[in-house]
């Protein structure tokens, strides 16, 4: 059974703070690794990572793959209240996703 | 991006009665389609994956007969709640597979249901 596991499963910080979420996995027939973002609705895409080594960045977020380790994590520098949010990260096998359970992450003024 | 969108956004309901939730891919075509529910501080579980024209793939421990799904066009895909009870309360989310990246799944908004 395919199982997707984050770390931690929540985090309060300061804004300013840096923050690294990781993310586990362990999918037969692994294609990608999703990151995504969960406000108060449905998750928005993040990042798509398929190789390793590659860092992926888009403002104060970064992401990479470690694909011999089956380990991502995602990186968030300089955090501000707006990045209060559930992160998830999910693994994906044929168009399919197995999520893992989330990360909260609250970031106070 | 792809957009996909959801309705009814909310919907509070009697037991024992049927609520029909609507996905649609707004500017792209979706041959895959996915229903995920998710309960409050938890993570997406993964219900039925819906292929256009054929029957859908139920994951483990959801009722087909309970939780029906029809995906007839290339941009809709149903979820039938038949005889909701309090415990089918939930926030249930669509998924489309994006074209260009085809492991991308873009969600919709979500349904907030409410069986009382």
């Amino acid at each position: 059974e395919d199982k997707v596991v984050q770390s931690p499963l929540s985090l309060v910080v300061h804004e300013g703070d840096t923050v690294t979420l990781n993310c586990s996995y362990e999918v037969t027939n692994f294609r990608s690794l999703l990151w995504y973002k969960q406000e108060k609705k449905a998750p928005t895409f993040l990042f798509m990572l398929t190789s390793s080594g590659i860092e992926k960045k888009s403002g104060r977020l970064s992401s990479i793959l470690d694909k011999k380790e089956l380990f991502s994590i995602l990186n968030i520098t300089a955090t501000q209240t707006g990045d209060s949010a559930i992160y998830l990260c999910a693994g994906t096998s044929y168009g399919k996703l197995t999520f893992g359970q989330g990360t909260i992450l609250t970031v106070h003024p | 991006g792809a957009v996909v969108s959801q309705h009814p956004s909310r919907v509070i309901c009697k037991s024992g009665t049927s609520v029909k939730i609507e996905c649609r891919s707004l500017d792209f075509q979706a041959t895959t389609m996915f229903w995920y529910r998710q309960f409050p501080k938890q993570s997406l579980m993964l219900m039925a994956t819906s292929n256009e024209g054929s029957k859908a793939t139920y994951e483990q421990g959801v009722e087909k007969d309970k939780f029906l799904i029809n995906h007839a066009s290339l941009t809709l895909s149903t979820l039938t709640v038949t005889s909701a009870h309090p415990e089918d309360s939930s926030f249930y989310i669509c998924s489309a597979l994006g074209t260009s990246q085809t492991d991308t799944q873009y969600f919709g908004p979500g349904t907030r249901l409410t069986v009382l």
